[in-house]
Parts: structure tokens; C-alpha cells; sequence
């Protein structure tokens, strides 16, 4: 069975610091899928990244980047320089070895993320 | 479409009512994906269809939940008579089916009261 955690609930951070959001995740498969999804207010889900199994290489994007440690089986999402935009609910996913339209998505409970002005 | 279309966007029903939440997934996209999100959760998955075929449907709470896809596109999750317990987001997503990228509607908001 997979499983991800995301123990932080709730984070407020002022604007400018630089946040971490943490995700840990459980699966007996040697090969799957890592997401992170933001959720702003507005309610949709926002596709951020997408990172397979076999790929440990950090990854920068602008602000955000993601740390991807299987000795921990986690996969942490860094904002720095936080902007009130950036607040939201953030998700953490894994999805299965790909199979051919076999890619159901496991979350996290997410964190919601408030960035004080 | 150019993106995952669901209707409506918001659903207020009784308790004891049928309904049908509607997802039109983007154009050519194989697989179509149903989620449930209740309020300061995740989304949970519920089933999925390749083309018209239900794959998987092990996430369905009970018998009162269905889903179809006749034709292979449009999907119709049906709920029969609704409990309080049913409200929640529901999503859908949909994706190429040749790697895990799905795209996510704006979800329907079901409210049974």
C-alpha cells in the first residue's frame, strides 16, 4: 500500500523568508512517481513537478526547488523569497510504476501555506 | 477542450436525491480519473477509466457511487441517494495514458443538505 505524509498542517511564514514543505512517502514498488500540487484559494489543483524514482537530482525552478532524498523516502518542496501569491494548500503524490493508463495518484493531506505581508 | 471541463461547479441537493456530476477531459486524452476531496483533505481516488473501459473502481465508498464513459470522453459519475457524508469536491483528471501526468478539472462542489 502506498502512503504519503505531509505532518505539517499549517505554516505562516512572513514574506521574503524562505519556507520548506515536508512530504514523506511509503511504497514497496522500486519504480514510482513523486507530484507536488498547489491548491490556491481559487480551489483549483496546479500541477508544480513531476519526478520518477530514478531521478534524485535536486530540481530549481525560479523560487521553488525540490529535494528528493530515497534514503528518507522524502521529497521536500522549498520556496525561498515566499510572496503573499505563494500562499496556499500544497499536496504531495505518488503514483505507481507506470503502467499504460495505470497512473492513480496517492496525496498527502496537504499544508496550507500562509505567507504574511 | 483545451482543458478538463466539469459541471456543475457547484451542486447544492437534497439528502435522498440522485446526481450526475459531468467531466468533459481534454481533447484525445485516454484515461479519465475521478477524485474525491473532503474539506482539509486530499483528494482521494475513486476510479478510472482507459477509453471506455472501467479499470479500476476500488476506490467507489459503496453502490450508490457509479461512473461511465460510453463513448470514451465525456465521463458522468452518478451518486444515488445522497448522504451528507457525500459532500465534498469531486475531480476529475485526465491524461494521455503514456506517462503520469494528469491534468485536473476545477472540480464540482457537492453539497448535500
Amino acid at each position: 500500500a502506498q502512503k504519503v505524509t505531509q505532518a505539517q498542517t499549517e505554516i505562516s511564514v512572513v514574506e521574503k523568508e524562505d519556507v520548506t514543505l515536508d512530504c514523506v512517502y511509503e511504497t514497496r514498488d522500486t519504480t514510482y512517481y513523486l507530484f507536488w500540487y498547489k491548491q490556491p484559494p481559487s480551489g483549483e489543483l496546479v500541477f508544480l513537478i513531476r519526478r520518477n524514482s530514478f531521478d534524485e537530482q535536486n530540481e530549481i525552478s525560479g523560487r521553488y526547488s525540490w529535494n528528493f532524498q530515497k534514503s528518507t523516502s522524502s521529497f521536500n518542496f522549498t520556496i525561498t523569497a515566499s510572496q503573499v501569491v505563494d500562499s496556499a494548500v500544497y499536496f504531495c503524490a505518488l503514483s505507481e510504476a507506470f503502467n499504460f493508463g495505470n497512473e492513480k495518484l496517492t496525496f498527502g493531506t496537504g499544508t496550507r501555506l500562509t505567507i504574511i505581508p | 477542450g483545451a482543458g478538463v471541463s466539469q459541471s456543475p461547479r457547484y451542486k447544492v441537493t437534497k439528502r435522498g436525491q440522485d446526481v450526475a456530476l459531468r467531466c468533459d477531459p481534454i481533447s484525445g486524452h485516454v484515461s479519465l480519473y475521478w477524485y474525491r476531496q473532503a474539506l482539509g483533505q486530499g483528494p482521494e481516488f475513486l476510479t478510472y477509466f482507459n477509453y471506455e473501459a472501467q479499470q479500476d473502481k476500488s476506490g467507489l465508498p459503496n453502490d450508490r457511487f457509479s461512473a461511465e464513459r460510453p463513448e470514451g470522453s465525456i465521463s458522468t459519475l452518478t451518486i444515488q441517494r445522497t448522504e451528507q457524508r457525500d459532500s465534498a469536491m469531486y475531480r476529475c483528471a485526465s491524461s494521455q495514458g503514456r506517462g503520469p501526468e494528469a491534468f485536473f478539472g476545477q472540480g464540482t462542489r457537492l453539497t448535500v443538505v
